[in-house]
């Protein structure tokens, strides 16, 4: 597609509930990124893919958290037993390689998915 | 670890003004790159301009440029011919050789008429 797409951009759910957040990247984009931006923050790292790989998942919180990439392109953030503290915007990112930055366009951002637990 | 701090939690120009937005970081790698990002009310995150650790010349894109003192590891966004448009929250962020990108707390903007 044209851009990174994130699906739902709102979602609602109730403590102790199972939530998916979707990312869509540019399509031929073979890094993905998951970022988590609370209010008043910048973003913070939370989990990369290469290909169907995560190369880097330091950033994951706890073991509620789980990220999938299963053919490379479309990824699904997973959050078990959501918490209140779990509200934020979750913001997915693209890039043609991890190691474009030298082409100095850096990534592309999703509009994020913001998510209530109520 | 690296890490970004960005000590400007809110900053003030007036139209047509230039203004300058700090931006310090902390790396042991000796290659990485220097993002600034423009985060509008509507959430989206825009990418503005970047500086390669080793580009001996600091970035320019249109109105923004980087002033980059790599000897202060700091890497300052300079807006010039402030637009009103211009209002939004700005992050500087770094990478390291696994792309992920560390952000700083962020910098809100508002341009005045």
């Amino acid at each position: 597609g044209a851009g990174v797409s994130q699906t739902p951009s709102n979602k609602v759910t109730e403590k102790g509930k199972y939530v998916e957040l979707r990312c869509d990247p540019i399509s031929g984009h073979t890094a993905l990124y998951w970022y988590r931006q609370s209010l008043g923050q910048g973003p913070e790292f939370l989990i990369y893919f290469q290909g169907t790989g995560a190369a880097d998942d330091s950033g994951l919180p706890n073991d509620r958290f789980f990220a999938v990439r299963p053919e490379g392109s479309v990824s699904t953030l997973k959050i078990q037993r959501t918490e209140r503290g779990d509200s934020a915007v979750y913001l997915c990112a693209s890039s043609l390689t991890p190691f474009d930055r030298g082409r100095g366009v850096g990534y592309t951002f999703g509009s994020g998915t913001r998510l209530t637990v109520v | 670890a690296q890490k970004i701090t960005q000590t400007q939690p809110g900053m003030f120009v007036q139209e047509k003004e230039a203004v300058t937005l700090d931006c310090t970081y902390d790396t042991s790698d000796p290659s990485y790159g220097l993002f600034w990002y423009k985060q509008p009310s509507s959430g989206e995150m825009i990418f503005l301009i970047y500086q390669g650790s080793y580009d001996q010349q600091n970035a320019t894109e249109g109105r923004y440029s980087l002033n980059f003192q790599k000897a202060r590891k700091s890497a300052n966004l300079v807006i010039s011919a402030s637009q009103l448009g211009d209002s939004a929250m700005y992050f500087c962020a770094i990478d390291n050789q696994g792309g992920k990108l560390i952000f700083g707390q962020g910098t809100e903007l508002s341009v005045k008429p």
